[in-house]
């Protein structure tokens, strides 16, 4: 069966400090992988998603990069946290485009 | 881009009461995919609704697709402090428009015992 993993959990980190989240999908070869954020209580918005090893493309416009550097690992980055990063954020994946999404558990990012 | 819009954003009940949530659209798409999300975990899918018309059921849950495919509401009959959650509606654009999964701002429900 397939697992998706997120960690940290939890991260505090202050104005400017770099960020490191990690996703990993085990169970299937090839997926669609792709970053959300969601906001307290409310919908989620599509940071980033990737159809394979290397190919990443960008929702919206924003402090934060992703890659891909294998099959089955997402990474969500950024140099320079701002206040408006901290939110919720989860990583998915599915088959195909347009399929039905298998969510992580999430990281729950706070930016002080 | 197309949007879907929820409604009601916030709803709060007592256990035993019936409810409906909405997800509008004034696009068309090819199925609609309902999940709900618990405090601090992600979202898990419920169902996938395809047909126009088509209604599906899940124990007390009962889901409904619009006939020009554009529309969604998902009924709950006798609600349990279980069900409360977030739930979410997200549209699969029409096949081969190679867009992603566009998704509601979300219903918060909360069922009082």
């Amino acid at each position: 069966s397939q697992t998706i993993h997120q960690w940290p959990a939890t991260l505090v980190q202050p104005v400017g400090s770099p960020l490191s989240l990690e996703c990993t999908v085990e169970g299937t070869s090839n997926p669609n992988l792709y970053w959300y954020r969601q906001a307290a209580g409310r919908g989620l918005q599509l940071l980033f998603y990737s159809v394979g090893i290397g190919q990443i493309s960008s929702e919206v416009p924003q402090n934060l990069s992703a890659s891909r550097p294998q099959d089955r690992q997402f990474i969500l980055s950024s140099k320079k946290l701002l206040l408006s990063d901290s939110g919720f954020y989860l990583c998915a994946w599915s088959v195909q485009a347009g399929a039905r999404l298998y969510f992580g558990p999430g990281t729950r990012l706070t930016v002080t | 881009t197309q949007l879907l819009e929820q409604s009601p954003q916030f709803l709060s009940i007592q256990e035993g009461e019936n409810l409906t949530v909405y997800c509008n659209s004034s696009s068309v798409f090819s199925s609609l995919q309902w999940y709900r999300q618990e405090p601090g975990e992600g979202p898990v899918l419920l169902v996938t609704v395809v047909t126009g018309g088509e209604v599906k059921k899940l124990k007390r849950l009962t889901f409904q697709f619009g006939d020009a495919r554009k529309d969604s509401s998902l009924h709950i009959t006798a609600a349990q402090p279980g069900d409360t959650g977030l739930y979410l509606c997200a549209g699969d654009p029409l096949a081969g428009a190679g867009n992603m999964l566009t998704f509601g701002g979300g219903t918060r429900l909360m069922v009082k015992p």
